[in-house]
């Protein structure tokens, strides 16, 4: 099992460029997650999916999108680059049922918004 | 609102114990849960508590307490290789929809 993959590892963007995180898992996981991380500070959840078709917002929504048509695929869209965009974004899975507590976290994607 | 609160630094010498707590306040508690990441990596899953008390995964423990909105995360034993950051996190569903602590930087010295 290849885990939990992101891609790119890095970027550069423009301010209001846009562009596609994309975050896929091989594991069979109902449960998919963002999460971006400044630097020296925690995760915080920007969007979350329970399974295919089905996503809701998390703590820090604005300025991105995500979709969910496939269990294994969660990509994240930023729809119009901004500095404070400028991040580790990482993508999580986990099983989504009451005795399953362990998510998996990608290898992150670093972000620089110019 | 969500908020954890964990100390951002903590030092300790090769082979000792360690603590790092974490209190919180929030809505729908399921359970708290440790992750570490060292510095560049993802984080990892260390331990989750869901009812009150220890639980021990070889070098590592962690403790809970609901009625007191607090937890701990104890590591003996120190290695290098400890040498991490450690996040505390509350699940607002069973163990996903996680809201994280800022985080505690270890540095373990020889």
């Amino acid at each position: 099992n290849a885990g939990v993959t992101q891609t790119p590892k890095f970027q550069v963007l423009k301010t209001g460029q846009s562009m596609t995180l994309q975050c896929a898992q091989d594991m069979n996981h109902e449960y998919m997650s963002w999460y971006r991380q400044d630097p020296g500070m925690g995760l915080r959840l920007i969007h979350y999916s329970v399974g295919a078709g089905i996503t809701d917002q998390g703590e820090v929504p604005n300025g991105y999108n995500v979709s969910r048509s496939t269990t294994e695929d969660f990509p994240l869209r930023l729809l119009s680059a901004a500095p404070s965009q400028t991040s580790v974004y990482f993508c999580a899975s986990s099983y989504d049922d009451s005795s399953s507590y362990e998510q998996y976290f990608g290898p992150g994607t670093r972000l620089t918004v110019t | 609102g969500q908020s954890l609160e964990q100390p951002s630094e903590v030092t300790a010498v090769e082979g000792a114990i360690v603590q790092i707590n974490c209190t919180y306040q929030t809505s729908g508690f399921y359970g708290l849960s440790w992750y570490q990441q060292h510095d560049g990596g993802a984080p990892t899953f260390l331990s989750y508590n869901a009812l009150d008390g220890l639980e021990e995964t070889g070098r590592f423990s962690s403790f809970l307490s609901r009625s007191d909105s607090y937890g701990y995360l104890l590591l003996q034993e120190l290695q290098m290789k400890d040498s991490a950051s450690y996040f505390c996190a509350v699940g607002r569903r069973a163990g996903n929809m996680l809201t994280f602590g800022g985080g505690t930087r270890l540095m373990v010295k020889p």
